[in-house]
């Protein structure tokens, strides 16, 4: 059964780098078949995706959060991590990670369509000096 | 970026009902939407994809339909454990983005 498993400290110092980590269990990052990616859900709030990566280090980011996410992946520890720079109390949240399992459609163009399938529990980091 | 609206914000139903909540993209989305439920203080699950696709596993209470900018998510007949927020995201387009929710309640 995949588990995915969210890590890192759970208050940020405003202006600092907020890093999180991702180790997933009973499946690989390695697969061509996924995506792993970033959500986030401010307290009381909806919905925002973050970014991606995929194995071959391949990522896609949120243009809202400008340049202040990066995203990387490490294969041999099939874990796969967030850094957000610079971050303000906007930037409290639950964040989770999750599976992207895509397909290519055709329909419309060629592009890549992403289900949000695996989640892991979520963990909450607050920005707060 | 594709603006997502969902109605009601919340409501209240009693057990066996069936639910409707509708989602509405800014713009056509062909079939590109998916729907998700999320319990208290836990992570949202993967229910419809493609508008009408059950996801493995997911009660087939559970259903969707709509293309373009116009979705809807039903609920043949609520159960206790149905008591969720439901959220609709838009995969056609990046970025991806959700609708604000929708909160189910028993009455």
């Amino acid at each position: 059964q995949l588990q995915l498993q969210e890590s890192g400290p759970g208050l940020v110092k405003p202006s600092e780098t907020l890093s999180l980590t991702c180790t997933v269990s009973g499946g690989s990052i390695s697969s061509d078949a996924y995506y792993w990616g970033w959500i986030r859900q401010p307290p009381g709030k909806g919905l925002e995706w973050i970014g991606n990566i995929y194995y071959t280090g391949s990522t896609l980011n949120n243009p809202s959060l400008k340049s202040r996410v990066t995203i990387s992946a490490d294969t041999p520890k099939n874990h796969f991590s967030l850094k957000l720079s610079s971050v303000t109390a906007a930037d409290t949240a639950v964040y989770y990670c999750a599976r992207h399992r895509y397909r290519i459609t055709t329909l419309r163009g060629v592009k890549r369509l992403y289900y949000f399938d695996y989640w892991g529990q979520g963990t909450l980091v607050t920005v707060s000096s | 970026d594709i603006q997502m609206t969902q109605s009601p914000s919340s409501l209240s139903a009693s057990v066996g009902d069936r639910v409707t909540i509708t989602c509405q993209a800014s713009q056509d989305i062909s079939i590109h939407l998916n729907w998700y439920q999320q319990k208290p203080g836990k992570a949202p699950k993967l229910l419809i994809y493609d508008a009408s696709n059950l996801e493995a596993g997911v009660p087939s209470r559970f259903s969707g339909s709509g293309s373009g900018t116009d979705f809807t998510f039903t609920i043949s007949s609520l159960q206790p454990e149905d008591i969720s927020t439901y959220y609709c995201q838009q995969s056609d387009d990046f970025p991806f983005t959700f609708g604000p929710g929708t909160k189910v309640e028993i009455k």
